[in-house]
């Protein structure tokens, strides 16, 4: 079974600074999906980031960026420039290919941009 | 992105009465939706995924007969709770999608907050 595992609970960051949020996996499958949710206060899940494992290349989005290792399973998100509205729960995600699409959550790391 | 609207956004029922929380895709079709729970502070956990048209699958753990889940149509699901308890009051989230290989984004509703007194 797949597992997704975030290890920071809670991160602060001063606003226009940069930080990571981890993300570890486990899977056997080759071909699946990761994605960085974001649920701000307002409880709505938005979709921050994807990445296709066959992918080698790192996607990125603006401010947003992940450093995706494949062999170590591990699927950081890098946000620069943070800003007040980044302050959100940040979910990590995986959704394989074989069998049921559906996506597998992680534990979640509450974000804080501080002013 | 497509919008998922979930309606109510928030209700309060007393024990013993059900709840019917709906889940609409309103500008796109969706083959399949997903029902989550959400505890305060926690991640979303999957409650069951519903197909139009066929059963729904629950996963391990959720009382089938307690939460009632009808896909009726591609753009309508809904999660009724069924004799609430305190004990169901929480976050209910919904998300719509047409996942594959091609489509791999899941959009979900805004959520239902269901306080059981």
């Amino acid at each position: 079974a797949q597992t997704v595992t975030q290890s920071q609970p809670e991160m602060s960051v001063q606003e226009a600074e940069t930080v990571t949020l981890s993300c570890t996996y486990d899977t056997s499958e080759n071909n699946y999906y990761l994605f960085w949710y974001k649920q701000p206060p307002s409880r709505q899940m938005i979709l921050v980031i994807r990445q296709e494992a066959y992918k080698q290349q790192n996607a990125t989005e603006n401010r947003f960026s992940v450093n995706f290792q494949k062999a170590a399973k591990s699927f950081s998100l890098k946000i620069s420039d943070s800003q007040l509205g980044d302050t959100a729960m940040y979910f990590c995600a995986f959704m394989g290919t074989s069998g049921t699409y559906k996506y597998i959550f992680g534990t979640g790391t509450r974000l804080k941009v501080l002013a | 992105g497509a919008v998922v609207s979930q309606h109510p956004s928030w209700v309060i029922c007393k024990s013993g009465t059900s709840v019917k929380i709906e889940c609409r895709s309103l500008d796109f079709q969706a083959t399949t939706m997903f029902w989550y729970r959400q505890f305060p502070k926690q991640s979303l956990m999957l409650m069951a995924t519903s197909n139009e048209g066929s059963k729904a699958t629950y996963e391990q753990g959720v009382e089938k007969d307690k939460f009632l889940i009808n896909h009726a149509s591609l753009t309508l699901s809904t999660l009724t709770v069924t004799s609430a308890h305190p004990e169901d009051s929480s976050f209910y989230i919904c998300s719509a999608s047409n996942l594959d290989r091609a489509n791999t984004e899941a959009f979900f509703g805004q959520g239902t907050r269901l306080t059981v007194v």
